[in-house]
């Protein structure tokens, strides 16, 4: 079973310049997570779908982050315009769709603003 | 609102040596859950061990094994006869129950050195 596929696994730009980062969940599940994770830091949730749906985008920061699942699978999350501080790692992750279960990680995309 | 505190940055320890990390959580729910997740230098957190506040009883798998305390709100981490393939960073999470929210640590990085 294929797991949580992220792409680019790594980005580079220059501040105020757009960024987007691709995630394709497992197979199956329909609640997809985005977190953001800082140097030395653990995961921050952004936002949780529940298929196509945005049921949890409180710490999403919404003047310059946003995102979409339009087929309740794949998702897009997009930076405009980047700032410096956005330097991190952005992880999806996917689970089933009951509470409490286990999610499944991908391999993260790193990105640097310059 | 839940915490969780890895009080051990990080760690050393030659190989076949036993480690134990430390979890301490603060929770006000009377029913929660507590995750490990290991992220190796590749990335991905991967799923350790589910546990719900209900079950007290100490777990193995293999190499791996869990104390579980809930007098002392810990849930701590043993690997058995490290190996330098462990070596990674390691969280501990706890989540209320009926929620999807993971509240991670800082997590804890263990080198283990052949």
């Amino acid at each position: 079973e294929a797991g949580v596929v992220q792409s680019p696994r790594y980005k580079i730009i220059e501040k105020k310049q757009p960024v987007a980062f691709w995630c394709n969940p497992i197979s199956g599940h329909n609640t997809l997570y985005w977190y953001l994770q800082n140097l030395g830091q653990g995961p921050e949730l952004l936002i949780r779908y529940e298929n196509e749906e945005a049921v949890d985008d409180s710490q999403l920061p919404k003047d310059r982050f946003s995102a979409e699942r339009l087929k309740g699978v794949d998702s897009t999350l997009k930076i405009q315009p980047a700032e410096l501080g956005d330097s991190a790692v952005y992880l999806c992750a996917s689970s089933l769709g009951d509470t409490n279960n286990e999610q499944f990680f991908g391999p993260g995309t790193r990105l640097t603003v310059l | 609102a839940q915490k969780v505190t890895q009080a051990q940055t990080e760690i050393s320890v030659v190989e076949k040596e036993d480690v134990t990390l430390d979890c301490v959580y603060e929770t006000r729910d009377t029913t929660y859950y507590l995750f490990w997740y290991k992220q190796p230098p590749s990335g991905e957190l991967v799923f350790l061990i589910r546990r719900n506040s209900f079950d007290e009883q100490n777990e193995i798998s293999g190499r791996y094994s869990w104390n579980f305390q809930k007098s002392t709100s810990s849930f701590n981490f043993t690997i058995t006869a490290s190996q330098v393939v462990d070596s990674a960073v390691y969280f501990c999470a706890p989540q209320r129950a009926g929620s999807y929210q993971l509240t991670f640590g800082k997590g804890t990085k263990l080198s283990v050195i052949p």
